[in-house]
Parts: structure tokens; sequence; C-alpha cells
């Protein structure tokens, strides 16, 4: 069955970096743009970052564009999120999500918490 | 680009029919036939109800249904149920080639 498992989160200071994971499987990997978004506790879903199958595009929401760096590597099937400058309201739980047709995201992952703080 | 947006909440009795609206701009829901509908429950991953517009993902209940005119996207919910009992969220593809979620719903089953 479709499977996405984020990794990487935890506490760090603002200004620092940190590298999430999403380990895919159950579907070609290689065929899929993958998205990250993300929940500030308690509060609503915002869209951070979409890659498309290939990886030649990559879009970005303003919020986190110029900090923040999409990749993915179809050898290993997993999508990276490379949150450069963290600021305190990066706080949050980050979700990977397979994209759908290039317009929704069908399957998700459970998430994985990022705190910054000092 | 700011959120879409949705009503804080939306009650019904078990049984009845309820509605979701899901407000935005020329810019994304008015722009392109992408709305997405996402159900979550605490602590739970989003769930996809609906895609462009109107269709469902295989093994969601035809009691969910979406609609679009204009810039405002609907998710209705028919013969409301207990477990339907969640937060909702709308999506849309915007002409930036980005996307944007609606502030969310919380519903509640009287």
């Amino acid at each position: 069955q479709v499977q996405v498992v984020e990794s990487g989160g935890g506490v760090v200071q603002p200004g620092r970096s940190l590298r999430l994971s999403c380990a895919a499987s159950g579907f070609i990997f290689s065929s899929y743009g993958m998205h990250w978004v993300r929940q500030a506790p308690g509060k609503g879903l915002e869209w951070v970052a979409v890659i498309s199958y290939d990886g030649s595009e990559k879009y970005y929401a303003d919020s986190v564009r110029g900090r923040f760096t999409i990749s993915r590597d179809d050898s290993k099937s997993t999508v990276y999120l490379q949150m450069n400058s963290l600021r305190v309201e990066d706080t949050a739980v980050y979700h990977c999500a397979r994209d759908l047709y290039g317009f929704s995201s069908d399957y998700w992952g459970q998430g994985t918490l990022v705190s910054v703080s000092s | 680009q700011p959120a879409l947006t949705q009503p804080a909440s939306v009650s019904g009795s078990p049984g009845q029919s309820i509605n979701i609206s899901c407000s935005g701009t020329s810019s994304d829901i008015g722009a392109y036939k992408y709305v997405s509908w996402y159900q979550q429950n605490p602590g739970k991953a989003p769930e996809l109800l609906i895609y462009e517009v109107t269709k469902r993902p295989s093994g969601i209940s035809y009691r969910f249904s979406g609609s679009k005119s204009v810039n405002t996207a609907s998710l209705t919910i028919s013969g409301l149920q207990p477990e339907d009992e969640a937060d909702y969220y709308c999506s849309s593809y915007t002409k930036s080639r980005t996307f944007v979620f609606g502030t969310g719903t919380k519903v509640t089953a009287l």
C-alpha cells in the first residue's frame, strides 16, 4: 500500500538549519510529484512547496521562498526539505504528500514536528 | 498568497445536509477547476475527499460532494453522521503555480 513517512524534525534555534526527509513506498515514486505542507500547533494547513515528478519544476510559498529547498532522490524514493534561516514562525508539523494529477494530494504522511525556539 | 476564507464552524443534526463555503479570488478558485477538499481528524493526517472541484477518490462516500461558482467553492455533506465531525479544508491551485489552503472549518454533529 502507498505510504509516505516523514523524519528529521526536532528542536532547533532560530537562524539554524534542518533537513526533513520523506520516504515513500508502495508506488512508482519517479512518476509522481511531491508536496510539503505544514501545520502550526492549533492552526490550519499551509502549503509549503512542490516538486515535479522529474525534479525539473519546484515551487514555493512566499513565506519560505529563498530559505527552503525541496529536492528528491528517486534512487531512494525520498523527497527532502532543506530548511535554512529558520524562524520561530516555522514551528509546525511538516507533512509530505503525494501529488495527484498536478493539482491535489492524495496520500499524506503523519508528519514530523519542527520546533524553532531559543 | 492569502488563505482562502472558510467559516470557522458549521453544525447540523445527524441526517441533515450541511454546506461549507470556500471563498477565493480570480487568481485561484476563479482561475481553474482545481479545488480540493480535505478532512482532518484530531492528531491525524488530512484525507482527500474531493479533487478537481467535483471528483471523489476511490473509497470516499458519495455523501461528500463539491461544486464551484465563480470565486467560491462549496463542500456539501449529505446525511450528516457523527463520524463526520472533523476539520475540513479547501485548497486551490493558483496562477502563481502555487497552492493555497482555506482557513479551515470545524464540523459538529449536534
